[in-house]
């Protein structure tokens, strides 16, 4: 049974840095694409980004490069979102989803319960 | 102008149908892409519904019962997601979504209010 697990809420300071985990369960990490989005308070869903299992490479949306970080370990079957010099606007809940991509077709099949992150002095 | 636009609210009766639109952008043919829809309810992370390009390219995510079904309606430049015999626990916000010039653009989503 896959499943996918954030870590817990976060409260962090302006400036401060914070690594979200996605652990996966029933499937290993380094087979399926993982893609982050970031949902603020109350508003829609906006793309991050993902990351690829082969080569660990990341891809970042625009609005998502220099101060964000994808990334993976194999060995604890987790991938982590690490974003640094934290701003009031990065308050959000965090998710991370599966790409099932079958060679022509991305579908997000398995999604994190998501991770509250909350910016403030 | 977002690339896809949504209704913000939709109310709907129990037992009803529901038909939800998700507007491409002037410029872009949705003919050209696969629409690909999510429920969300309140405190939870999405759920990822169903993806439709057309009736011979479609997947339905597992588990989500046959009443929810996509169409397009060209005249309108928009995918539609269905919701026949609305039930209460449909109450939710939808959001549609494309894969657009290597990005994911995401619909502002619509709330759903059964009542």
């Amino acid at each position: 049974q896959v499943q996918l697990v954030q870590s817990g809420s976060e409260l962090k300071k302006p400036g401060a840095s914070v690594k979200v985990s996605c652990k996966a369960s029933g499937y290993t990490i380094s087979s399926h694409a993982m893609n982050w989005v970031r949902q603020a308070p109350g508003q829609g869903l906006e793309w991050m980004g993902w990351i690829n299992p082969s080569t660990g490479k990341p891809t970042y949306a625009q609005g998502f490069t220099g101060r964000f970080v994808f990334s993976l370990d194999p060995s604890v079957n987790t991938a982590y979102l690490q974003i640094s010099s934290l701003q009031a606007e990065d308050t959000a809940v965090y998710y991370c989803m599966r790409d099932n991509y079958d060679g022509t077709d991305s579908f997000f099949d398995y999604w994190g319960q998501g991770t509250l992150v909350t910016v403030s002095s | 102008q977002p690339v896809l636009t949504q209704p913000t609210s939709l109310s709907a009766s129990p037992g009803a149908s529901a038909t939800f639109t998700c507007t491409l952008r002037s410029g872009l043919n949705v003919g050209t892409y696969r629409i690909y829809w999510y429920q969300q309810k309140p405190g939870s992370p999405p759920r990822s519904l169903l993806r439709y390009k057309s009736d011979s390219d479609k997947k339905q995510g597992s588990g989500v019962p046959s009443r929810f079904s996509g169409s397009k309606d060209a005249s309108i430049n928009a995918g539609l997601l269905f919701i026949s015999g609305l039930q209460s626990e449909d109450e939710a916000d939808y959001f549609c979504a494309i894969w657009y010039t290597s990005t994911w653009a995401f619909g502002g989503g619509t709330k759903l209010t059964v009542l």
